[in-house]
């Protein structure tokens, strides 16, 4: 089993651009969620999904998007990044109660 | 919403002493919490978890307790390694908030040699 796999591992993205951080698990979780990490802050909720079809937003939800159409897979996208949105990204999925799996983070500069 | 506070937020321990981590929370319809441990670069990864029902916890040298009254918890590690050194969250969710998980800000625990 890969658990949980993010992709990319690293970009950089100009003012204004859009791209998709895309997140895949492949343990058949129900729950699936996007944190972002910030030095000092810990990770906030960005967006979550607690099954395919279903998504609700988190604690930090604005500049970004998701969508579940299986239950494999939850992307995030970013609508037209700004330097605020510069940290690292961590995609998870749980069942609904219990341990969260992380994948290895996704770290973004914008410029 | 949930607010979860992680004190301290720097902890420098000599290797063989104790560590203690605490953490309150604010939504007492929260029920269980986990604790992670993040290397540098890496993921979060879990270290042990209490639900509501149970006051404490231990795996080997890790233990958890946990005061629904006082609404905090804490992490115990005892006999400290280096290895031990990493960044370690604490975290809550409750059924109210579709189970997410509501982090604390870290703690960077150091364990000198």
């Amino acid at each position: 089993n890969a658990g949980v796999t993010q992709t990319p591992k690293f970009q950089v993205l100009k003012t204004g651009q859009s791209m998709t951080l895309q997140c895949a698990q492949d343990m058949n979780h129900e729950y699936m969620s996007w944190y972002r990490q910030d030095p000092g802050m810990g990770l906030r909720l960005i967006h979550y999904s607690v099954g395919a079809g279903i998504t609700d937003q988190g604690e930090v939800p604005n500049g970004y998007n998701v969508s579940r159409s299986t239950t494999e897979d939850f992307p995030l996208r970013l609508l037209s990044a700004a330097p605020s949105q510069t940290s690292v990204y961590f995609c998870a999925s749980s069942w609904r109660t219990g341990e969260a799996f992380f994948g290895q983070g996704t770290r973004l500069t914008v410029v | 919403g949930e607010n979860v506070e992680q004190h301290p937020s720097t902890l420098s321990v000599q290797e063989g002493d104790s560590a203690v981590i605490k953490c309150t929370y604010s939504d007492s319809a929260s029920n269980y919490f986990p604790w992670y441990k993040q290397e540098l670069g890496k993921r979060p990864q879990l270290i042990i978890d209490i639900r509501s029902n149970v006051g404490e916890k231990k795996d080997q040298r890790i233990a958890v307790t946990l005061n629904k009254t006082a609404k905090h918890f804490s992490l115990h590690i005892t006999e400290t390694q280096p290895e031990d050194s990493a960044v370690y969250f604490c975290a809550a969710s409750s059924n109210n908030a579709g189970n997410m998980l509501t982090f604390g800000g870290g703690t960077r625990l150091m364990v000198k040699p």
